[in-house]
């Protein structure tokens, strides 16, 4: 059974940092590329980030709203992925859901930036 | 950026009506279309991808078309199951985009 945990939300004050950790299992991770979609307290689906597998290069892709503070990492001996987020802002509260080719989804992780 | 203008933003549909959501790409974007459901207090299901193909497990009743910049969700009789909010996105190219959604109710 595929299984997408995320972990690390939380409050956080606006211009400090987050790690968030997608832990995954029962799929072929090493093979896999992971995303990192989040949703804003409006409902609004935003697709934040991408990385590939190692025979891609580990290629990365970002959103606009959060290149150069967010960086998307991997570490396929821990079938896991991370989402580092530096330099937070209000408009960064949301939830974060890691996913594997759209098909599969963690529950969500909460992250709210507000003083 | 490519963007998705969905609409509409919300509909209310009786037992059995037919319903069509659609989505327009700023540019083309090849079928690179998925479509997503969303039900109250859970995570995105993956509905329809490459446009128009069924993903496993996901009942008939819903289709996708589409070409180019148009693409459209059908719902064939509608069920209470389906109340739900409802997004498309493009993986055309990066970043990938996602339609502002539609808020399905039984009406």
């Amino acid at each position: 059974e595929v299984q997408l945990v995320e972990t690390g939300g939380g409050l956080v004050q606006p211009g400090k940092s987050l790690k968030l950790t997608c832990a995954t299992s029962g799929f072929t991770f090493s093979n896999a590329w992971m995303d990192w979609v989040r949703q804003s307290p409006e409902k609004q689906l935003e697709w934040v980030a991408q990385i590939k597998d190692k025979s891609n290069n580990y290629a990365t892709y970002y959103a606009e709203s959060v290149k150069g503070r967010f960086t998307i990492s991997r570490d396929d001996s821990k079938s896991s992925v991370y989402l580092q987020m530096n330099s937070l802002k209000e408009e960064d509260t949301a939830i974060y859901y890691c996913t594997w080719i759209g098909d599969y989804w963690g529950q969500g992780v909460m992250v709210t930036v507000s003083s | 950026d490519i963007q998705m203008t969905q609409s509409p933003a919300s509909l209310s549909a009786s037992l059995g009506e037919t319903v069509s959501i659609e989505c327009l790409a700023s540019e083309g974007i090849s079928n690179d279309l998925a479509w997503y459901q969303q039900k109250s207090g859970k995570s995105p299901q993956l509905l329809i991808y490459a446009a128009s193909r069924l993903q496993d497990g996901v009942p008939s009743r819903f289709s996708g078309s589409g070409s180019g910049t148009r693409y459209s969700l059908k719902i064939s009789g509608m069920q209470p199951e389906d109340e739900a909010d409802y997004f498309c996105q493009q993986s055309y190219k990066y970043p990938w985009t996602f339609g502002g959604g539609t808020k399905l109710e039984l009406k």
